[in-house]
């Protein structure tokens, strides 16, 4: 693994079911975050992790939870996926928070349907 | 409140060309950063530059320069002597650290097109 790696590539989910979201960075980064980019709005940050052990909320957290058992791996779970989840979501890391450069992984196209 | 507009929804520029693409930002923080990234149509996010708000001088990487004009809240990024391969989208963004909500805030993009 080089760098931050997000698992499905891609993936088309029945309404109502659960699914995790797979992020893995080797970097050693301290924070990470994970946003959602939509057509006209650009990315918006659902949750971040400043450290290993703690998490926060970005500007739109409903209906995603994220946790942060280590620091090299940070998923994120739709708990019952809806269509407006549909999307393509971003996993990034940085090492020490938001005036630091921000690597992301190759994204996760999610369709529900 | 913290915000990053970026004013041209699309960009056209004959290769070879410079081009200068536009961002705006809005905080009261006293320390920030400001980036720019490329997404190119494939979808990866590939960071271009950055430029921290105690810099003297403006940022420079390659053939990417970031305009930083702190009293007009602008960090306009130029991209000289364009390349077919810089056609895709570029979003501006912020970083603060003041606080315990830190995030990064993002424009909308600009997306550019260069001409052969």
């Amino acid at each position: 693994i080089a760098g931050i790696t997000q698992a499905p590539t891609s993936q088309i989910l029945a309404a109502g079911r659960r699914m995790t979201l797979r992020c893995t960075q080797d970097m050693r980064h301290n924070a990470m975050y994970w946003y959602r980019q939509d057509l006209g709005l650009g990315l918006r940050l659902i949750h971040y992790s400043n450290t290993a052990g703690t998490t926060g909320k970005g500007e739109v957290p409903d209906g995603y939870s994220v946790s942060r058992a280590n620091t090299d791996d940070f998923p994120l779970t739709l708990a019952s996926a809806v269509p407006s989840q549909t999307s393509v979501y971003f996993c990034a890391s940085s090492p020490n928070g938001e005036n630091t450069e921000a690597f992301f992984g190759q994204g996760t196209r999610l369709t529900v349907v | 409140a913290q915000k990053i507009t970026q004013t041209q929804p699309g960009m056209f520029v004959q290769e070879k060309e410079a081009v200068t693409l536009d961002c705006t930002y809005d905080t009261s923080d006293p320390s920030y950063g400001l980036f720019w990234y490329k997404q190119p149509s494939s979808g990866e996010m590939i960071f271009l530059i950055y430029q921290g708000s105690y810099d003297q001088q403006n940022a420079t990487e390659g053939r990417y320069s970031l305009n930083f004009q702190k009293a007009r809240k602008s960090a306009n990024l130029v991209i000289s002597a364009s390349q077919l391969g810089d056609s895709a989208m570029y979003f501006c963004a912020m970083g603060a650290n003041a606080g315990n909500n830190r995030k990064l805030i993002w424009g909308l993009g600009t997306s550019l097109a260069v001409n052969p």
